[in-house]
């Protein structure tokens, strides 16, 4: 239990176009994602916290604009990259927050993750 | 708060050994924290869990202890085997705040030797 998956695995595009990202909870709902980041040999970077029903809370020096957040149902959780540059190349991983059968609280999933690169 | 670093510590163990490590927070409003274990080129794993309260909590051949007192954790892993070897992170969550968001340790590399 508590699988969320990512799509696509990896994706390279030309600077300037857009990219949709999706993280889907395959075996549990999901009121609560969470989109990271992560560059080489790094820890992963909370990009935002995504709400079904709602908008997305963004960390401090995440535009908002560019990282597109659409959370429209208790399963699925869509980042769009608009207008791509290279520095948006990236490991990009989304999380779910769930609880498996036998556990008594909610802890958080991970996908496993999405390589961008921007040319 | 986040950490993040270039240069991974690394612990390197004998396979069959127990492998401990460790990990430092910083705020001492957190009331739950996770171990990932994140293999290269995927998503990070969920290994085990704690909250605080409690010390001390056992999974399949990993243990988990917190010491609240002077803010440290630890992740054991019983009997290492190669297929261990993995970047692990601990992260904190501080639920009270009504900010779920985790925040991640730098991580620790284990490499275990055959």
């Amino acid at each position: 239990g508590a699988v969320v998956s990512q799509h696509p695995s990896w994706v390279i595009c030309k600077s300037g176009t857009s990219v949709k990202i999706e993280c889907r909870s395959l075996d549990f709902q999901a009121t609560t994602m969470f989109w990271y980041r992560q560059f080489p040999k790094q820890s992963l970077m909370l990009m935002a916290t995504s709400n079904e029903g709602s908008k997305a809370t963004y960390e401090q020096g995440v535009e908002k604009d560019k990282f597109l957040i659409n959370h429209a149902s208790l399963t699925l959780s869509t980042l769009t990259v608009t207008s791509a540059h290279p520095e948006d190349s990236s490991f990009y991983i989304c999380s779910a927050e769930g609880r498996t059968s036998g556990e008594s609280w909610d802890t958080q999933y991970f996908g496993p993750g999405t390589r961008l690169t921007v040319l | 708060g986040e950490s993040v670093g270039l240069h991974l510590p690394t612990l390197s163990v004998q396979e069959g050994d127990n492998s401990i490590i460790n990990c430092a927070y910083s705020n001492s409003a957190s009331d739950y924290f996770i171990w990932y274990k994140q293999e290269s080129g995927k998503g990070p794993q969920f290994i085990i869990d704690i909250r605080s309260n409690m010390d001390k909590r056992q999974g399949q051949r990993v243990t988990v202890l917190l010491n609240k007192t002077v803010k440290h954790l630890s992740l054991q892993i019983a009997a290492t085997q190669p297929g261990d070897s993995a970047v692990y992170f601990c992260a904190e969550n501080r639920y009270a705040t009504g900010r779920r968001a985790l925040t991640f340790g730098s991580g620790t590399r284990l490499q275990v030797q055959p």
